[in-house]
């Protein structure tokens, strides 16, 4: 079973920073495989990056992923209001298929 | 645009079996799509809890031994979750959402999601 660490935990930073979290898979897994999603309170996770740095429609290209088999990244350059949330990593396997989430990175107004 | 509304019981007794609906509108269950739940605990992460694609092929998370069962019925363009056994660990927000697959690929993403339903066990 594939277990994947997100980090940190929290990320406090200020609007128009730079945010780098962190998504590591507990062995080498296919870039094809890794999504990224992003939540707000109360409200139902958005889907930003599949494929492993493939914007979904409709995301703005300040959101990029990156990585490979086992270190996969989500950057934000330039975080506005609206994107304090938390964020997700996600695999896919197909044997068994299973989709396994991270725990989540918050992402805080410093 | 496709949307998806959860539907059902808020509040299921321990032991008993928990049921939700997801209606779609502006797509169809019969398209190339698969059809997935995930719910989420309270303050907690996610959890996948399996999909289904039109032609009621089927795949469960391993974890919640054997207690799920997910159904479609195209003619009312609607998915079903049935959780048997519950206790108060399957308290959580219950999300259907769409994967998108399109040419006989899919991004393993989840595209388009409802908007939830909270289901107590108690």
């Amino acid at each position: 079973e594939i277990v994947l660490t997100q980090s940190p935990g929290t990320l406090s930073l200020s609007p128009g920073e730079r945010a780098t979290l962190s998504c590591r898979a507990s062995q080498s897994v296919s870039n094809i495989h890794i999504a990224w999603y992003q939540q707000k309170p109360g409200q139902a996770p958005r889907l930003l990056i599949y494929g492993a740095s493939t914007r979904a429609t409709g995301i703005p290209d300040r959101f990029s992923g990156s990585g490979s088999g086992t270190d996969f990244t989500l950057t934000i350059s330039r975080l506005e209001p609206e994107d304090f949330a938390v964020y997700y990593c996600q695999h896919y396997t197909d044997l068994p298929v299973t989709y396994t989430f991270g725990q989540g990175t918050k992402v805080e107004i410093k | 645009q496709l949307q998806l509304q959860e539907s059902g019981p808020g509040l299921v007794k321990p032991s008993g079996t928990l049921s939700l609906t997801c209606a779609a509108s502006g797509d169809s269950i019969s398209s190339t799509h698969w059809w997935s739940w995930v719910r989420q605990p309270p303050g907690k992460g996610l959890e996948w809890i399996g999909e289904i694609f039109h032609t009621g092929r089927t795949n469960y998370n391993p974890s919640l031994n054997n207690r799920v069962t997910i159904s479609v019925d195209t003619s009312k363009n609607q998915f079903s979750l049935r959780l048997s056994s519950v206790t108060a660990a399957d308290t959580a927000f219950y999300y259907c959402a769409r994967i998108y697959c399109g040419g006989g690929i899919c991004n393993y993403g989840k595209d388009v999601w409802g908007q939830g339903t909270t289901v107590t066990v108690s």
